[in-house]
């Protein structure tokens, strides 16, 4: 069935530092990708997004590219910041006529001063 | 845009016991979804609605657990005779059906289930 992986965590980084968080997916069609985060005490909540092959999602310094050919949607991030602590989570939408979405397991990421 | 609200963010249960959880969508939200999420894992889908029909029940959702939306708004989550694996963060997300495709869902704060 459709399925999504991404990185283990948790991941810590120190303030400026590159981030990539990798995602590779399985899925029957064509769906469209997304990132989701947890911010601590807060909801989920849509980071970015991408509807087909070799879009690019960003948001907030983050990007990811939608990879058909190698079924990846890694998120980047040039320079992180203290408040991009959170859960991330790469999903996708599988083709039907509504928008259920198939989650990842989820990459705690840490940013320390 | 109120967001997505849950009632109760805590719920803590004898196994055996029956719950109920209730969630208001955002308001102009047709569409309305039902995941659960237990610890280091992503949400799983357990059911959607658009208005007040159930079109999709996943095969997580055994015959203990039952879900309504009577009138197309709130939505009731309804667990019969707890069991302790049904400890989990329970979360609803709303969407629009309306205008774009692929419309993001936005998702309430949880409730916290634990059965004891």
């Amino acid at each position: 069935g459709d399925s999504v992986t991404q990185m283990e965590g948790p991941v810590t980084l120190s303030e400026e530092a590159f981030l990539t968080i990798n995602c590779t997916y399985t899925a029957t069609g064509y769906p469209s990708l997304f990132w989701y985060v947890q911010y601590p005490g807060e909801g989920l909540q849509l980071l970015l997004k991408a509807t087909k092959a070799d879009d690019k999602g960003s948001n907030k310094g983050f990007e990811a590219t939608y990879r058909k050919e190698t079924t990846s949607f890694h998120l980047e991030k040039g320079s992180v910041q203290v408040s991009d602590s959170a859960v991330y989570f790469c999903a996708l939408s599988v083709e039907t006529s509504y928008d259920k979405v198939i989650f990842g397991p989820g990459t705690s990421l840490s940013v320390i001063p | 845009d109120t967001g997505v609200s849950q009632d109760p963010r805590h719920k803590i249960t004898k196994r055996g016991q029956n719950v109920t959880f209730r969630c208001d969508p955002i308001s102009e939200h047709n569409r309305l979804y039902w995941y659960r999420q237990t610890l280091g894992q992503g949400p799983e889908f357990l059911t959607y609605f658009q208005n007040e029909a159930q079109l999709e029940k996943s095969r997580l959702l055994s015959d203990r657990f039952s879900a309504e939306r009577p009138k197309g708004s709130f939505s009731t989550l309804e667990i019969q005779r707890t069991e302790q694996g049904d400890s989990a963060m329970y979360l609803c997300a709303s969407s629009s059906s309306f205008g774009q495709t692929n419309s993001p869902l936005h998702f309430g704060n949880g409730t916290r289930l634990t059965v004891t």
